[in-house]
């Protein structure tokens, strides 16, 4: 199982702000993914990573960027944030053995206002 | 279009008994089944999976049932405890997609004593 962190746990921030959202993992994974989910909602994939330098777009559309400059860190930043990002952002990484379980950090609530 | 569909939000059960959450599934090109369960405010917590070539698998009280041919999947908790309580996430993956996950909206379980 992965060990995975992401700080800070909880964020209020005001509208226009740039964040950047941590997330680190020990395991030494390469691939890494970046959810946002709703309450009531599934998770959408919104970027994820095979590797150092190696950033894709995941299905949902989001104003956030990413990056992977080292293997178990991949943060996200958001330059100007609204309040329609108000979300639950959760990262994850992936066992590269058999079929690729992802395993999860706890989460950032963001609440912009 | 959801390809992943948990069509029951909630489910109540008396402490004891067994839990049955349900997921069915559009894609057939799926063949690796998940089920995280989370808390509020904290990230998914991967709980068991099963490859296609299976049609079960079980890891202590949690036992998770694929029906390829109908395109669904259970996962059994027996006996249900109250820290069971939580809402459960099926996902779904397969190799085309370089193992994505795809989720569900989750069902939420309350276990009561």
């Amino acid at each position: 199982e992965a060990d995975i962190y992401q700080t800070p746990r909880y964020l209020v921030i005001g509208t226009g702000k740039k964040i950047t959202l941590e997330c680190s993992q020990t395991m030494g994974h390469d691939k890494m993914y970046w959810y946002q989910q709703d309450p009531g909602m599934e998770l959408h994939l919104i970027h994820y990573s095979y590797g150092v330098n190696s950033t894709e777009k995941g299905d949902l559309s989001s104003e956030s960027t990413v990056s992977r400059i080292r293997t178990e860190h991949f943060p996200l930043t958001l330059e100007s944030a609204r309040p329609s990002h108000t979300s639950q952002y959760l990262c994850a990484s992936s066992d590269p053995s058999g079929q690729e379980t992802q395993y999860f950090g706890p989460g950032t609530r963001l609440l912009v206002l | 279009d959801q390809q992943v569909k948990q069509n029951s939000p909630s489910l109540s059960v008396q402490e004891g008994r067994i839990s049955i959450l349900n997921c069915d599934y559009t894609n057939s090109m799926f063949d690796y089944f998940l089920w995280y369960k989370k808390y509020p405010a904290e990230g998914p917590t991967f709980l068991i999976s099963i490859s296609s070539i299976k049609d079960k698998n079980e890891d202590g009280r949690f036992t998770v049932f694929l029906n390829k041919s109908a395109k669904h999947l259970s996962l059994h908790i027996v006996p249900s405890q109250p820290g069971d309580s939580a809402v459960y996430f099926c996902a779904a993956s397969y190799g085309g997609s370089n193992y994505k996950l795809t989720f569900g909206k989750g069902t939420l379980l309350t276990v009561n004593p």
